[in-house]
């Protein structure tokens, strides 16, 4: 398959340990924010999203905290599979006002799991 | 149901070609969007569409890019005189209102010799 994100940030378990990807976002303005999963070849999915509103919202098998004082969004992955190797991207965007939700992603993580 | 469905899937133009890439959204979706991914980069946006309306084409690199969408439904990126730098995964999405969370299709990757 084709190789995606030479120089991204990697993080590399074995199956069935717990994941933490990590994410600082920019712009303080952001009420919105989502977590993608992309597998070679292929677009972004949805994998959970949280409002500004909220530190932390939990989804099957994944959670996502946010701490809108450091700016910073995490990802946890429980009982990480195979199938979750894939490059993580946050986004985020501003849903206020006149605003169409945009998304200005992050850089990326590869996540690779053992079996 | 179908999801966002991009073609082609792969596109090689020799420099100086004019390249255009469609997007069928999904059924009913009012927004749309086209981003560009750069092998090891996190997608980049490009413009964006209510219905018919380009509401946003900031994202747009240069005026030889040029997106449209004239019946509120499929619509097509064109890239006129393709330069190198124009490589990249061309990424579609859409979503039901602004508000909802974004649909991606597969992209389409062009490659400029």
């Amino acid at each position: 398959g084709e190789s995606v994100g030479l120089h991204l940030p990697t993080l590399s378990v074995q199956e069935g340990d717990n994941s933490i990807i990590n994410c600082a976002y920019s712009n303080s303005a952001s009420d919105y924010f989502i977590w993608y999963k992309q597998e070679s070849g292929k677009g972004p999915q949805f994998i959970i999203d949280i409002r500004s509103n909220m530190d932390k919202r939990q989804g099957q098998r994944v959670t996502v905290l946010l701490n809108k004082t450091v700016k910073h969004l995490s990802l946890q992955i429980a009982a990480t599979q195979p199938g979750d190797s894939a490059v993580y991207f946050c986004a985020e965007t501003n849903l206020g006002g006149t605003s169409y939700g945009k998304l200005t992603f992050g850089q990326g993580t590869i996540l690779t799991v053992h079996p | 149901g179908a999801g966002v469905s991009q073609s082609p899937r792969y596109k090689v133009a020799k420099r100086g070609q004019d390249v255009a890439l469609r997007c069928d959204p999904i059924s009913g979706h009012v927004s749309l969007f086209w981003y560009q991914q750069a092998l090891g980069q996190g997608p980049e946006f490009l413009t964006y569409f209510q219905n018919e309306a380009q509401l946003d084409k900031s994202g747009l690199p240069s005026d030889r890019f040029f997106a449209e969408r004239p019946e509120g439904s499929v619509s097509t990126l064109k890239i006129q005189r393709t330069q190198q730098e124009d490589s990249a995964v061309y990424l579609c999405a859409s979503s039901f209102d602004p508000r909802s969370p974004l649909h991606f299709g597969n992209g389409t990757r062009l490659t400029v010799t």
